[in-house]
């Protein structure tokens, strides 16, 4: 089993900076990674699949890096609609694993 | 527009059973893979298993393999999840989920869950 690691579990932002959330995996998931938002109450949103392409109609405030082990969601300027958890999830096998969470918090 | 409503959530009894089911439309359903994904009350995401366009292909994670069964009936636009012996660490909102592509795992649309509660 791929265990994807995320961080910080809390990260506490004000409105119109930037937040950088990260994922690691076990091991090497290639590109295989997805970036998630769920706000309270609701399903999960696709926001980045192949590490770094965005889903359809996500602004382009919301960018994905990195390739291997180590991943970075990137929010260049969040607004309020934003504060939300994020979740990684890595596809590289058949059995899909997700990260803890990285909870985006109102500074 | 795309569509995926679950039902048949409840509460039931440990070592008891439960199905659930979704509804999808808005789509071309028996084109993709679909998933159940869980998600326990104040925890992450847990996928629980993928079954394929036809049916042929089915996959599990270790905690459910031989207590659950996910089928389809693409005659109907169907995903169902047929729950046996019951924990109470089965506790969880079930999410329906489509497949972007084929093994390709990633999910493109969800359903709003249905909660399932494993209790005495």
């Amino acid at each position: 089993e791929i265990v994807m690691t995320q961080s910080p579990a809390t990260l506490s932002v004000s409105p119109g900076e930037r937040a950088t959330l990260s994922c690691r995996a076990s091991q090497s998931v290639s590109s295989n990674l997805a970036w998630y938002q769920q706000k309270p109450g609701q399903a999960p949103r696709l926001l980045i699949y192949g590490a770094s392409t965005r889903a359809t109609g996500i602004p382009a405030r919301f960018s994905g890096s990195g390739s291997g082990t180590e991943f970075t969601l990137t929010i260049s300027s969040l607004q309020s609609e934003d504060f939300a958890v994020y979740y990684c999830q890595q596809y590289n096998n058949w059995l899909l694993t997700f990260g803890g969470g990285t909870k985006v918090e109102i500074k | 527009e795309v569509q995926l409503v679950e039902s048949g959530g409840g509460l039931v009894q440990p070592g008891g059973s439960l199905r659930l089911s979704c509804a999808a439309s808005g789509f071309t359903f028996s084109s993709y893979w679909m998933s159940w994904v869980r998600q326990a009350p104040g925890k992450g995401l847990e996928w629980v298993a993928n079954i394929k366009q036809d049916g042929s292909e089915k996959y599990y994670v270790d905690s459910v393999k031989g207590r659950f069964t996910i089928s389809r009936d693409n005659a109907k636009n169907s995903l169902y999840l047929q729950m046996n012996s019951l924990r109470a660490e089965d506790t969880a909102v079930y999410y329906c989920a489509r497949v972007t592509d084929d093994y390709v795992f990633y999910f493109d649309y969800w359903g709003q869950g249905t909660l399932v509660t494993v209790s005495s």
